[in-house]
């Protein structure tokens, strides 16, 4: 049974520009949670996907949005890309209710 | 609002010793504490999951404790390794569909 997988692993973006992160979930879980990490912090949530819908999201602007599809994959979009937003971005995966998994993350670079 | 802090940000110990690392948390109401490792660059491993009705969790060298009534946990390690070195990292949830909430990590370093 595969982990959690995200995609690409690395990306570099110029500022501005437009960017779409993909994680799959493992197996059977149909939560995904997505979480910013910078350099040096400890991951940081952004929000999370239950049967397609937003279920929670943190303090993070109008430019991050999301999509959960029927199965259960999610993406990851973030607009208008600031230097700022350069980070390993995080995929975490869960049966309701339970403990969540992590996927490898995908690092940002914006220059 | 939860706050998660870990202390020290970063330690460096010789091969064999054991370590303490520390966690708290400013609300006692949580779901449950876990611990997790991350190397440079990776993604994060679950070491130990707590609920907030156990004591202490143990696998191996590892050994986490938590007491919510302080609103602490702590991790140790025994006979460290350098295999060991990484960045831990202390997170709580508040309840069972909650976002996790992390702590901003300790990087540890074991020198051979």
């Amino acid at each position: 049974d595969a982990g959690v997988t995200q995609s690409p692993t690395h990306l570099i973006k110029t500022r501005g520009q437009q960017v779409t992160l993909r994680c799959s979930p493992k197996s059977g879980h149909d939560t995904v949670s997505w979480y910013q990490q910078a350099l040096g912090q400890g991951p940081q949530f952004i929000f999370q996907y239950y049967e397609e819908e937003e279920r929670q999201r943190g303090n993070f602007p109008d430019r991050f949005s999301g999509h959960q599809f029927p199965n259960y994959s999610s993406e990851l979009n973030v607009n208008a890309l600031l230097l700022g937003d350069s980070a390993l971005y995080l995929c975490a995966s869960s049966p309701t209710g339970a403990e969540q998994y992590f996927g490898p993350g995908t690092r940002l670079t914006v220059t | 609002k939860q706050e998660v802090t870990q202390i020290p940000a970063a330690l460096s110990v010789p091969e064999g010793e054991n370590l303490v690392l520390n966690c708290s948390f400013t609300d006692s109401a949580i779901y449950n504490l876990q611990w997790f490792r991350q190397d440079p660059g990776k993604g994060l491993t679950s070491l130990l999951l707590i609920q907030s009705s156990q004591r202490e969790q143990t696998s191996g060298r590892l050994n986490a404790s938590l007491d919510k009534s302080s609103g602490r946990s702590t991790l140790y390690i025994a006979a460290s390794q350098p295999g060991d070195s990484a960045t831990y990292l202390c997170a709580v949830r508040e309840t069972s569909y909650d976002k996790v909430i992390f702590g901003p990590g300790t990087s540890l370093s074991v020198i051979p």
